[in-house]
């Protein structure tokens, strides 16, 4: 059974930059059947898709965000991280990272991590 | 950005009910539809992907359905375990958006 795990701190500081990683056991990040991509959800509102990466290096990152956001990977520790730079309080948020699986031509996150607070504040 | 407008926003329902939430994108999508069901606290889990193709283990009273810009998630016979908030999302185009989610409330 694949799981994802999110680490990472739960107050930042504004202009500071986020950093988050997401653990994965029961499967490898090395496999070229997924991506793995990060997704937020602030307080009481929907789900903001961030970005995703696969093991080749191939990232694509949400325009809206992306001068802002690194998603990188380490496959000796079976990980992959996000760096979201200039934060600010609008981007408190929960962070989720997923696993994005195919079927046939159409993909969906079939794993989830539970999710990690990150409050911006000063 | 392709966007997604769910309806309704919430509803009031009873266990047995049959529930119907709508999502309608701005652009044809063919049918790169996802359906996700939120509990409180909890991270979205995948129901339905392709618009109607049932994920492993989602219970088979969850359907999905298109035509057009038009996407239904239907439950038949909603149980107890329902209540939850339901999104779409496209994967048909970058960036990969979501609705704005339906709560489905206990009447």
């Amino acid at each position: 059974q694949v799981q994802l795990h999110e680490s990472g701190p739960g107050l930042v500081k504004p202009s500071q930059t986020l950093s988050l990683t997401c653990t994965v056991s029961g499967g490898s990040i090395n496999s070229g059947s997924y991506y793995w991509t990060w997704i937020r959800q602030r307080p009481g509102k929907g789900l903001e898709w961030l970005g995703y990466i696969h093991y080749s290096g191939d990232t694509y990152y949400n325009p809206s965000l992306k001068s802002r956001l690194t998603i990188s990977m380490d496959t000796s520790k079976n990980q992959f991280s996000l760096r979201m730079t200039s934060v600010t309080a609008a981007d408190t948020a929960v962070f989720y990272c997923a696993r994005v699986n195919s079927w046939g031509d159409y993909v969906g996150f079939d794993y989830w991590g539970q999710g990690t607070l990150v409050t911006v504040s000063s | 950005d392709i966007q997604m407008t769910q309806s309704p926003s919430s509803l009031s329902a009873s266990v047995g009910d049959r529930v119907t939430i709508t999502c309608r994108t701005s652009q044809s999508i063919n049918r790169y539809l996802n359906w996700y069901q939120q509990k409180p606290g909890k991270a979205p889990k995948l129901l339905i992907y392709g618009a109607s193709s049932l994920q492993s283990g989602v219970p088979s009273r969850f359907s999905g359905s298109a035509s057009g810009t038009d996407f239904t998630l239907t439950i038949s016979g909603l149980q107890p375990e329902d209540f939850a908030t339901y999104y779409c999302q496209q994967s048909y185009l970058p960036p990969l958006t979501f609705g704005g989610g339906t709560k489905v409330e206990i009447k």
